[in-house]
């Protein structure tokens, strides 16, 4: 069975400094691995994901994201928090089934 | 124009009562997807549709039924509510059809539907 972990249910930064927010998975296979934010009140946006390609991944608003398989591992990393970003962010893993981790809610201070 | 709606957004209701929550996709997709994020922001998948055919359905008690009347709509209905029910639920939608080529596929969500019951 898979699962997601998120190691840090709550990470909080200063404006402009950088963001690592870490997500563990356990599959027998390598799964695709996905990282969505959601924002107060609101529905889950897509940042980035791996689906086996480049090992590391690009995404929206400088996020990206690097998989390591050795490690399995796949942190979501931003050199420059802004204000915008404080959310809550998931990291999903699909195998045969989307697994969502528990969420790692983001505070970003002036 | 919304990609994924869910209507009501909030739903206050009684214990014991049956209610239904709405969701449409205009992005052609083929895939459908009901979850509860509860109190803690934990989000667990209930259901998933392909093409209106049931595909996945985890332990979700018998009081939930999805019905999809064609693929652009997945509504929920919840028989005898229960205060344990309180979530907020999210609709979501992806292109492929469930299976090997779901692995890539992004899901987009609609903003929820906040459910209370008291």
């Amino acid at each position: 069975a898979q699962s997601v972990t998120q190691l840090d249910s709550h990470v909080s930064v200063s404006e402009g400094t950088p963001v690592l927010l870490r997500c563990n998975y356990s599959s027998s296979y390598s799964p695709s691995l996905f990282w969505y934010v959601q924002h107060p009140n609101k529905g889950l946006q897509l940042l980035l994901k791996y689906t086996s390609a480049a090992t590391l991944v690009k995404g929206i608003n400088g996020f990206e994201a690097e998989f390591k398989k050795s490690e399995t591992s796949f942190h979501l990393t931003k050199p420059s928090a802004h204000m915008s970003d404080a959310a809550e962010y998931f990291c999903v893993a699909y195998g045969q089934n989307f697994v969502f981790g528990p969420g790692t809610r983001l505070s970003v201070l002036p | 124009d919304t990609a994924v709606s869910q209507t009501p957004k909030y739903l206050v209701t009684q214990m014991g009562n049956d209610k239904s929550i709405k969701c449409e996709q205009n992005l052609g997709h083929d895939t459908m997807y009901w979850y509860k994020q509860d109190s803690k922001k934990f989000l667990k998948i209930m259901f998933s549709y392909n093409n209106k055919e049931l595909i996945i359905n985890e332990t979700v008690p018998n009081r939930f039924s999805p019905k999809s009347p064609d693929k652009a709509h997945l509504n929920l209905h919840i028989n005898s509510l229960e205060l344990g029910d309180s979530a907020v639920y999210f609709c979501a939608s992806s292109q492929a059809p469930s299976g090997l080529a779901s692995r890539t596929d992004t899901q987009y969500f609609g903003p929820g539907t906040r459910l209370t019951v008291l």
